[in-house]
């Protein structure tokens, strides 16, 4: 089955420690990227890759940092975590993210920052 | 900046034709459109997807503007499992932007 998989589902955390939530999709994609949703802003992308080695910042990229070192795979680290980092997170891939490929999205982490 | 606009929120009879609207008046000529659709406690998930022409599959249909700045899209017989948040979302080349969604209340 086609899936893309984000853990942890659910973390409460403290200020200033680093945590990483992990994504691996089982499609073969080249493209993966990482969201946060948060109440009347809808999604907004944190980074995306768009393959092995390549890395870029989406629109709120400030507190995050990405890496990509194998295909299936693509961690979201927060190096020190602030309480506005409290959010739910998705984690999407696709084939190649662009033309128009569908984008599969994981079940989302949530995340409570103290 | 790229930017979508919706509306907050629409309410449709069940077994009605629902139109779900969406501005995206910053549209390049390079830029698809896309919609998603999100159930309470789920990640997005694909309804329909365009670049110019209108578009129809088995869940919905894509109505674009000739000019792109702007697209709606229909479910044509609305059903309870179809409430939900709609996405309107620009495609970029590798960067999406969601607009803030519509949330679609189907009354039985």
């Amino acid at each position: 089955e086609a899936q893309v998989t984000q853990n942890p589902r659910y973390l409460i955390t403290v200020t200033g420690k680093k945590l990483t939530v992990t994504c691996s999709q089982n499609m073969n994609h080249e493209y993966m990227s990482w969201y946060r949703q948060d109440p009347g802003l809808g999604l907004r992308q944190i980074y995306y890759s768009m393959n092995v080695e390549v890395t870029d910042k989406g629109d709120v990229p400030e507190g995050y940092k990405v890496s990509r070192k194998e295909k299936r795979n693509f961690p979201l680290i927060l190096e020190s975590p602030s309480p506005n980092q409290t959010s739910l997170y998705f984690c999407a891939s696709s084939l190649s993210g662009t033309r128009g490929n569908t984008i599969y999205f994981g079940e989302g982490s949530w995340l409570t920052v103290v | 900046d790229a930017k979508t606009t919706q509306p907050n929120s629409m309410e449709s009879n069940e077994e009605e034709p629902v139109h779900l609207p969406c501005n995206h008046s910053t549209i390049s000529g390079t830029d698809y459109i896309h919609w998603y659709r999100q159930l309470p406690s789920q990640g997005p998930e694909y309804v329909i997807h365009g670049l110019t022409s209108n578009v129809n599959n088995r869940m919905a249909s894509l109505a674009i503007a000739e000019d792109r700045k702007s697209s709606t899209l229909i479910l044509h017989r609305a059903t309870l499992r179809d409430a939900a948040v709609y996405y309107c979302i620009l495609e970029l080349a590798y960067k999406y932007i969601f607009g803030t969604g519509t949330r679609l209340k189907v009354l039985a």
